[in-house]
């Protein structure tokens, strides 16, 4: 069974901290993705990876950026937090062929103040 | 860039309705097509996907879709829903020239009442 873990499910944070959301896939998948999810708006892709070090922006990457330093680890950093990025975000990895399915991680609700 | 919408919101129903959720999606290309479905606390699972052959797809818990080129349509069936089918229901398409990014629908919540 695929695993993709996320570092917290409940994030309380001030206007103007970093943040670091951590996600870990177990499944040796080269791909992975970072998401948020809003009442309404579905998923909106934020960042996502092919390959260590590698990266491209999403939908929505302004406000964020991201880290991947090794295969089965990826990081999103919100380097200075604001109200409007209050919401879930949810973390995906994924072979490399098209047909391939994306697994999700729990989610992390992250609230800023 | 491709867009995907699912009509209704919020659907109410009562146990052993039928269920139809609809998903259009606007790329006209060579397309692979996903349900999935978030329980309350839970995290988001496949339900089902197509990627070829048959356009008439079986998932898990007695869901099906069917996809529809011509329509660009991709909707979700259950004929006889449970209480435990209370969930939010998002469509997504993967469309070959973004390689393996997904587009969502804006996600229907189900209420299925006892």
């Amino acid at each position: 069974d695929v695993k993709v873990t996320q570092s917290s499910r409940y994030l309380v944070k001030r206007t103007g901290e970093k943040v670091f959301l951590e996600c870990v896939q177990d499944m040796d998948h080269e791909n992975m993705f970072w998401y948020r999810q809003d009442p309404g708006l579905g998923l909106r892709l934020i960042y996502f990876s092919y390959d260590v070090k590698m990266k491209e922006k999403g939908d929505i990457p302004e406000g964020y950026s991201v880290s991947r330093e090794k295969k089965e680890r990826f990081s999103l950093i919100l380097e200075s937090a604001s109200t409007n990025q209050t919401s879930m975000y949810l973390c995906a990895s994924s072979g490399t062929r098209f047909s391939d399915t994306q697994y999700f991680g729990p989610g992390t609700r992250l609230t800023v103040l | 860039a491709q867009s995907v919408s699912q009509h209704n919101h919020h659907v109410i129903l009562s146990e052993a309705a039928s269920l139809e959720l609809g998903c259009n999606y606007s790329y006209g290309g060579t397309v692979n097509l996903f349900w999935y479905v978030q329980y309350p606390g839970q995290h988001l699972q496949l339900l089902l996907k197509y990627f070829s052959g048959d356009p008439l797809v079986k998932g898990i818990k007695g869901f099906e879709a069917e996809f529809i080129k011509s329509k660009f349509s991709f909707n979700l069936r259950k004929p006889s829903v449970q209480w435990s089918d209370t969930a939010e229901y998002f469509c997504a398409v993967n469309d070959k020239a973004a390689g393996n990014k997904l587009t969502f629908g804006g996600g229907t919540r189900v209420l299925v009442k006892p």
